[in-house]
């Protein structure tokens, strides 16, 4: 069974430092891994989308990585604003257990706190 | 502007009703999904559409009900079965399936009243 899970729950940083949210899963299979941003009482918004055969995706001051075989991805800001603030989630593509649907496999989030 | 349009923000629900969640979208995508998110939870299907006129339910259908007979709409029908309602409601679109890129509505916040 897919488990997704994302450490740290919570992280405070100042203005300016770059920093790295993770995200672990348990099974390899997977099609791709997306990270989206949601801000309080609002809808998510998609960040960043890898498939499976991809190394990393770029935009703008974000980077996502993803490595298959650890079943981890990480996602690096750069300079960090506050703007920023707000709980990034991260999703895998992954194979029901029965049939052939796939369905996402959410993480907690990390709760990101950057501050001026 | 292309994007999904859910309405209300805001719902109030007495004990024993049914409430309706509505979900637009003008983005052409053939999928749609309806999301619940809990404090502590991560987000947990419903129900999801891959084309017109066809659902599957998710992990926790039961107490919910759908409809897909356009493309663009998907709502949400919560009724009285579902025993712990109170949730933040999120519909989701995506071109063909979760292989492709996930967009998402504000969401609707329910609230048993």
């Amino acid at each position: 069974k897919q488990e997704v899970t994302q450490i740290p729950a919570a992280l405070s940083v100042p203005e300016g430092e770059n920093l790295v949210l993770n995200c672990s899963f348990t099974d390899s299979a997977i099609y791709n891994l997306q990270w989206f941003r949601q801000d309080p009482g609002k809808g998510l918004t998609s960040l960043l989308l890898i498939q499976s055969s991809q190394r990393e995706q770029t935009s703008g001051r974000l980077n996502a990585s993803l490595d298959k075989s650890s079943g981890r991805s990480t996602l690096y800001i750069a300079a960090s604003q506050p703007g920023d603030s707000a709980t990034y989630l991260c999703a895998v593509s992954s194979r029901f257990t029965a049939g052939n649907n796939r369905k996402l496999i959410w993480g907690l989030g990390t709760s990101l706190a950057v501050n001026p | 502007d292309g994007g999904i349009t859910q309405s209300p923000k805001y719902l109030f629900r007495k004990e024993g009703q049914n409430v309706t969640l509505s979900c637009e979208q003008n983005l052409n995508h053939d999928a749609m999904y309806w999301y619940r998110q809990d404090p502590g939870q991560g987000l947990r299907l419903i129900y999801y559409s891959q084309i017109v006129n066809d659902f599957q339910k998710g992990d926790i259908a039961e107490g919910y009900s759908v409809s897909r007979e356009k493309k663009e709409s998907f709502p949400l029908t919560v009724t009285s079965a579902q025993k712990n309602p109170t949730a933040f409601y999120l519909c989701a679109s995506s071109i063909r399936g979760v292989d492709t890129e996930a967009f998402f509505g504000q969401g609707t916040r329910l609230t048993v009243v």
